[in-house]
């Protein structure tokens, strides 16, 4: 059981470069979620999903786009970089619950 | 004892005694309080949540106490183990939207 699966683990890119961050869960859950993780702070959302086809801002959306493609995919795209949006990103999956959220092993992103 | 670091308060206690790990939040639409637990290089982990009608609530050698009067929440850990080490976040999530807002975390320290 895979759980949640990101990929790339490590991108480096340059200011003004775009790129889709990829995320896939295979626990059937209808709640996605994108965070974001400065280094030594807290987690901050990004953007979520409650649902297939919907998607909502976070708390610090500016600068990204989200696609909810699916039940299992939901990615997260940097349309222009910025050496602000270096930080380590995670994706995340809740089922009924809505409390036990499952995490995948992050993306490290250094914008330069 | 506590500190606060550069970032994130520590909390220091000697293995095998019991730590308390506090939290203060201010949204009082939270449906649930949950705690999750972040080892070094891992996405978070889920490890208890509490019901907002709820003051108390027992897992595997941990308790969360929850205190609506002066929005406090607590997390106690019985006999702390060195696999405890670790940073732990409280979050909130209020159910008509969906997401799970994460708290400032803090990092235990176990000594030998």
């Amino acid at each position: 059981n895979a759980g949640v699966t990101q990929t790339p683990k490590f991108q480096v890119l340059k200011t003004g470069q775009s790129m889709t961050l990829q995320c896939a869960q295979d626990m059937n859950h209808n709640s996605m979620y994108w965070y974001r993780q400065d280094p030594g702070m807290g987690l901050r959302l990004i953007y979520y999903s409650a649902s297939e086809g919907t998607t909502d801002k976070g708390e610090v959306p500016n600068g990204y786009n989200v696609s909810r493609l699916n039940k299992r995919e939901f990615s997260l795209r940097l349309e222009s970089a910025a050496p602000s949006q270096t930080s380590v990103y995670f994706c995340a999956s809740s089922g009924p619950s809505g409390t036990e959220a499952f995490f995948g092993q992050g993306t490290r992103l250094t914008v330069v | 004892g506590e500190s606060v670091g550069l970032h994130l308060p520590t909390l220091s206690v000697q293995e095998g005694d019991n730590s308390i790990i506090n939290c203060a939040y201010s949204n009082s639409a939270s449906d649930y309080f949950i705690w999750y637990k972040q080892e070094s290089g891992k996405g978070p982990q889920f490890i208890i949540d509490i019901r907002s009608n709820m003051d108390k609530r027992q897992g595997q050698r941990v308790t969360v106490l929850l205190n609506k009067t002066v929005k406090h929440l607590s997390l106690q850990i019985a006999a702390t183990q060195p696999g405890d080490s670790a940073v732990y976040f409280c979050a909130e999530r209020v159910n008509r939207d969906d997401k799970i807002i994460f708290g400032k975390g803090t990092r235990l320290h176990i000594l030998p």
